[in-house]
């Protein structure tokens, strides 16, 4: 079976604080593809990233950074200097059999304060 | 459009009628799915297209719930004799290379269903 488990629930900085949001992926499969996504108070689901489980290197994308660790089956998302517009939901979500559904964790809900 | 487009963008019903919801995927893409969002229960999978076919119907809760899609593009999903926990808002997404996770989900802005 498959889990997503993305243990904080919510979590609230200050302003130009660093924020890491946990993912763990559990799963039997040897070859996945993982992908973020943020949900604005807008309501949109905005694509942020998506990794696959044969590449473990981190990347950093401007402010954005990913760390994957398969042995722990953890992806974690850690934003530097966070900004007030960073408050969102952010969701991690694994795909999930042949047609690519996504299975979403229940996400965290990032509140950055001025 | 550009975009994934869903309408309408809201709607209240009573409980006991029926609702049709719209979506309308991204112009080439050949994989539609649906899926609803409600308080406390996170995103949930309803339905994947592949073109007009459905192979992954596992996440429709009742018999009461039904999509189709036609050429290969517009989807529409039904909901028959709502009931109040049946309010939501459904989103729908396209993907142009499903499965291999080298092409995400787009998402369009959903619809937020009310059934009083």
């Amino acid at each position: 079976a498959q889990k997503v488990t993305q243990a904080q629930t919510e979590i609230s900085v200050v302003e130009k604080e660093d924020v890491t949001l946990d993912c763990v992926y559990e799963t039997r499969d040897t070859t996945y593809y993982l992908f973020w996504y943020k949900q604005p108070p807008s309501g949109e689901l905005v694509f942020l990233i998506r990794r696959n489980s044969f590449d473990e290197q981190n990347e950093i994308s401007g402010r954005y950074s990913w760390n994957f660790q398969k042995s722990t089956s953890s992806f974690n998302f850690t934003i530097t200097a966070s900004q007030v517009v960073d408050s969102a939901v952010y969701f991690c979500a694994p795909i999930s059999g042949q047609g690519g559904k996504l299975i979403f964790g229940q996400g965290t809900e990032l509140s950055v304060k001025p | 459009g550009a975009g994934v487009s869903q309408s309408p963008s809201n709607k209240v019903t009573e409980k006991g009628k029926d609702v049709e919801l719209r979506c309308d995927p991204i112009s080439g893409h050949t994989a539609l799915y649906w899926y609803r969002q409600s308080l406390g229960q996170g995103l949930e999978f309803l339905i994947y297209f592949q073109g007009n076919s459905a192979p992954d119907k596992s996440g429709l809760p009742s018999d009461r719930f039904s999509a189709e899609r036609t050429g290969g593009s517009v989807s529409t999903l039904t909901i028959q004799r709502t009931q109040q926990e049946d309010s939501a808002v459904y989103l729908c997404a396209s993907s142009h290379a499903p499965g291999t996770g080298s092409s995400p989900l787009h998402f369009g802005n959903g619809t937020r269903l009310t059934v009083t």
